[in-house]
């Protein structure tokens, strides 16, 4: 069946640091790859996606670039904010499922 | 705005109450979606549902069931409520045709405590 893994967090970064966070994914078919952002006491919500093979999603500095050779859907941004602390879901959209989540807290 | 509504952000029931968790959405939406969230657990599928009158079982239905009378409004119903249901629960809608390829929009959530 379609699955999702995600590395385990939770991460801890200073300001101004490197974020990666891994997503790699079981599905059949062709699924489109999203990662959602669940800011403190707020429900999900998009933050990008990509559609086919090779296509980059980007949104407010982070990138994830579909990747099907490598079954992977990798969360990047170059330099995090305090305000990026949240709790990020990759997830496959062809039934719902999402992975667990990696808690970022970045620090001043 | 887009909007997924849930009925309660926080919730104290009883052990063996019938609790009702109600979502309402103003898109048109034809898709929506329970989940529960729980630290460590991430995000697990409840039940979930296509169409008006149609449901299907997720990851985790077992002490729940679901209504979805009309196209905007779909209920989670815990039938008995025991302590192992305390969680946070999430209500999200998506559209169909494409929907393979559409996001899903999430409520605020409601924090249920069963005592």
């Amino acid at each position: 069946g379609n699955s999702v893994t995600q590395m385990e967090g939770p991460v801890t970064l200073s300001e101004e640091a490197f974020l990666t966070i891994n997503c790699t994914y079981t599905a059949t078919g062709y699924p489109s790859l999203f990662w959602y952002v669940q800011y403190p006491g707020e429900g999900l919500q998009l933050l990008l996606k990509a559609t086919k093979a090779d296509d980059k999603g980007s949104n407010k500095g982070f990138e994830a670039t579909y990747r099907k050779e490598t079954t992977s859907f990798h969360l990047e941004k170059g330099s995090v904010q305090v305000s990026d602390s949240a709790v990020y879901f990759c997830a496959l959209n062809n039934d719902m499922r999402f992975g667990a989540g990696t808690r970022l807290t970045v620090k001043p | 705005d887009v909007k997924v509504t849930q009925s309660s952000r926080y919730l104290v029931k009883r052990t063996g109450e019938k609790v009702f968790l109600e979502c309402v959405q103003d898109m048109d939406h034809e898709n929506m979606f329970w989940y529960r969230q729980d630290p460590g657990l991430g995000l697990r599928l409840i039940y979930f549902s296509y169409d008006v009158k149609m449901k299907e079982k997720g990851d985790i239905p077992e002490g729940y069931s679901v209504s979805r009378e009309k196209k905007e409004r779909f209920s989670l119903i815990l039938e008995s409520a025991s302590t192992n249901q305390t969680s946070m629960y999430l209500c999200a809608s998506s559209s169909p045709g494409q929907a393979m390829n559409t996001e899903a929009f999430f409520g605020q959530g409601t924090r249920l405590t069963v005592v």
